[in-house]
């Protein structure tokens, strides 16, 4: 069975950092594409960035530059790391799923919530 | 990336039918055969429900549909039942090997 357990979320200060956590059961994290979307409160679910089979990645323009996503095979897991945390940041970060060759995401974790604040 | 845009509510009686739209451009809804659409209940993760336009997983209710015209994708469900209301969203990948999700739609069942 398939499952996604996000963790690292927080209360963090503007300018700080955080990484996020993605453990993975089921499937190789490293045999399809892997993605971050985010929920700003109040608001509808935004693409953050992914991580493709072969290791391309690509990100939001308005976090990239601050967030890199990356995976760990040996521990498959999917990360998230966030610097330069803004205000407008704060969102529940889902990290969603994607099989080589589709182009959408079919299983998605709990989500974390990461709070920018003072 | 513009999100894409969905109307920000739909309601319907218990047995009836609504359609949500998505609207893209030729970047993604309109270029693509790649438009999927999830249902998301607050706090819970998202659920998909349509793959590639038309496509529903294995378990989805044979009550959701979609389909595409142009850049506007649309969703219908029928046969509306109370555990239908949630919030909808349409996503397209894109030109640039990237994801967009519309704004989202709060569907409430009367």
């Amino acid at each position: 069975e398939v499952e996604l357990v996000e963790s690292g979320g927080g209360l963090i200060q503007p300018g700080g950092s955080l990484r996020l956590s993605c453990a993975a059961s089921g499937f190789l994290v490293s045999a399809g594409y892997m993605s971050w979307v985010r929920q700003a409160p109040g608001k509808g679910l935004e693409w953050v960035s992914v991580i493709f089979r072969g290791g391309v990645t690509k990100s939001a323009d308005n976090v990239k530059g601050r967030f890199t996503i990356s995976r760990d095979s040996s521990k498959n897991t999917l990360y998230l790391q966030m610097n330069s945390l803004r205000a407008d940041d704060t969102a529940v970060y889902y990290c969603a799923r994607g099989n080589h060759g589709d182009h959408y995401f079919d299983s998605w974790g709990q989500g974390a919530l990461v709070t920018v604040s003072s | 990336q513009s999100a894409l845009t969905q109307p920000a509510s739909v309601s319907g009686s218990p047995g009836q039918s609504i359609t949500i739209s998505c609207t893209g451009t030729s970047s993604d809804v309109g270029g693509y055969s790649y438009v999927s659409w999830y249902q998301h209940h607050p706090g819970k993760a998202p659920k998909l429900m349509i793959f590639d336009v038309t496509n529903r997983p294995s378990g989805v209710s044979n009550r959701f549909s979609g389909s595409k015209s142009g850049n506007t994708a649309s969703l219908t469900i029928s046969g509306l039942q109370a555990e239908d209301e949630a919030d909808y969203y349409c996503s397209s990948y894109t030109s640039s090997s990237t994801w967009v999700f519309g704004g989202g739609t709060k569907l409430t069942v009367l």
